[in-house]
């Protein structure tokens, strides 16, 4: 399977507790996204790397998200002390310049007890 | 204020029948829309796309029309199938992140 992998894929923790999900980008694909998706709701932007470089973050990403691509391929999304506004289902998508599209993994699903 | 805008969040289809799904976008200045699925507990999966200077796309039973200066696009499915029962999000490309709609939920009536 050469799509985009997202691990783990449900995760309960406790408020407060750090988090650490991790996104494998389809091979040849130098665009990361990472979303987050509530009920209801379309997927919301949180960040993009362009290879390792983080080019953009969206306002919904507080100082208690960080996210890297160390060296362009895979990436982290780190949240710490999490409250439980913060479950939702995370997503990582990938995409190359030359595409117009995204292609997104099966997401992981936070829930914060 | 949200840049894709989907006003529908439901619609039921007998089976067989044509499914159109309506979305609304407020920022003329990027080049494709796009449409995608999603399934409970999965990742949106790429359905369409269509480029600004076209104004039709087909593929297969999706078609995916865009009239630019409604600001408007819309997806065709003919015929319906059982199987796309789903939530559908339209989603704008603006080159460094996609918008995306509220999403519609499709339900194909056997």
């Amino acid at each position: 399977d050469t799509g985009v992998s997202q691990d783990p894929r449900h995760k309960i923790t406790k408020r407060g507790q750090n988090v650490t999900f991790r996104c494998d980008p389809i091979s040849e694909h130098n665009r990361l996204y990472w979303y987050r998706q509530t009920l209801g709701q379309g997927p919301e932007f949180l960040t993009y790397f362009q290879n390792e470089a983080q080019l953009e973050k969206s306002r919904l990403l507080s100082d208690r998200f960080s996210a890297e691509r160390p060296k362009g391929s895979f990436s982290t999304l780190e949240i710490q002390r999490t409250e439980q506004g913060d479950s939702a289902m995370y997503l990582c998508a990938s995409s190359s310049t030359m595409n117009t599209e995204a292609f997104f993994g099966q997401g992981t699903r936070l829930t914060v007890v | 204020d949200q840049q894709v805008k989907q006003n529908s969040p439901s619609l039921s289809v007998q089976e067989g029948r044509i499914s159109i799904l309506n979305c609304d976008y407020t920022n003329s200045m990027f080049d494709y829309f796009l449409w995608y699925k999603k399934y409970p507990a999965e990742g949106p999966t790429f359905l369409i796309s269509i480029s600004s200077i076209k104004d039709k796309n087909e593929d297969g039973r999706f078609t995916v029309f865009l009239n630019k200066s409604a600001k408007h696009l819309s997806l065709h499915i003919v015929p319906s199938q059982p199987g796309d029962s789903a939530v559908y999000f339209c989603a704008e490309n603006t080159g460094n992140q996609f918008y995306f709609g509220t999403g519609t939920s499709l339900t194909v009536i056997p």
